[in-house]
C-alpha cells in the first residue's frame, strides 16, 4: 500500500511569513502524528490528531497549529514564521485504534528553511 | 516531564565489530519503540518492545527493554554498512512518542 506523502518536501520561507504543510497518511489510518526535527532537539511531538480531534499537543507556542480533514489528510500551518523554525517536519500515521501509540509510519518529511 | 536519554551520541565502527546503544529514562512507560532513519527519510520502525525484561531478535539486531520498563538497549553483532544511520528509541505515552535524541551510527567498510 502506498506509503506516508508528505508536501512540500523542501521550501524556503523569510522570517514573518506563514507556512502549510501537507501530510496524506496510509489508507486506513485514522490517526496522523507531526513532529519536528532538529539536529539539536532531536524529534519533538508537535500534535497528533484521530478523526478531526486534537488528542495531544505538544509544548510548541500557539504559532504551530494544526487540523485534520474527515479524509484523515492533515495540514499544520506556522505562522509569523522564525528562524529556529528551520526544521524537518514529520508527518506520522497509525492506526490509532488502541489506547497505546502504536507503530508510526513516517514520511519522508518536509524540510522548513526560514532566512 | 518524560525524558528518554540515548547514548553513545555518536559512534563510528570498522565493519564486523559489535555494539551496544542505551535508551535510558527516569520514567516508566508502557512500550519502547526503536527505529531507524536513513538520511532523507522518515524513520521506520525496528521493533517494539513491551513487556519488563522482554529481549527480541531481529536477525544481526537483539533489543532489551529493562525489567523496570525505564531503559532498553540495542545490540548489533558484525556490523555492516548497511546498518549505518540513526537509531531513535521512543517511549509511548499518551498518543504520542518521547523521542530520545539519537545516536548516529557509521560503520566503516
Amino acid at each position: 500500500k502506498a506509503g506516508v506523502t508528505q508536501t512540500p518536501r523542501y521550501l524556503i520561507k523569510t522570517r514573518g511569513q506563514q507556512v502549510t504543510l501537507s501530510c496524506s497518511p496510509i489508507s486506513g489510518h485514522r490517526s496522523v502524528s507531526w513532529y519536528q526535527q532538529t539536529p539539536g532537539q532531536g524529534l519533538q511531538f508537535l500534535f497528533e490528531y484521530f478523526s478531526e480531534t486534537q488528542r495531544n499537543k505538544g509544548n510548541f507556542p500557539g504559532r504551530f497549529s494544526g487540523r485534520q480533514f474527515s479524509n484523515s489528510r492533515s495540514e499544520m500551518n506556522v505562522s509569523t514564521l522564525e528562524l529556529g523554525d528551520s526544521a524537518l517536519y514529520l508527518c506520522a500515521s497509525s492506526s490509532g485504534q488502541l489506547a497505546n501509540t502504536g507503530e508510526l509510519f513516517f514520511g519522508e518529511g518536509s524540510r522548513l528553511t526560514v532566512l | 516531564t518524560q525524558l528518554l536519554e540515548q547514548s553513545p551520541q555518536f559512534l563510528s565502527i570498522q565493519e564486523g565489530e559489535n555494539l551496544t546503544v542505551y535508551c535510558n529514562s527516569s520514567s516508566v512507560f508502557s512500550s519502547l519503540q526503536w527505529y531507524r532513519q536513513e538520511p532523507g527519510e522518515g524513520p521506520v520502525l525496528l521493533v517494539t518492545v513491551v513487556t519488563g525484561g522482554e529481549v527480541k531478535k531481529l536477525k544481526r539486531l537483539t533489543f532489551q527493554f529493562g525489567d523496570a520498563r525505564k531503559d532498553s538497549s540495542l545490540h548489533i553483532t558484525a556490523a555492516q554498512p548497511g546498518d549505518t544511520g540513526l537509531y531513535l528509541c521512543g517511549g509511548d505515552s499518551s498518543y504520542k512518542l518521547i523521542f530520545g535524541s539519537g545516536t548516529r551510527l557509521l560503520v566503516r567498510p
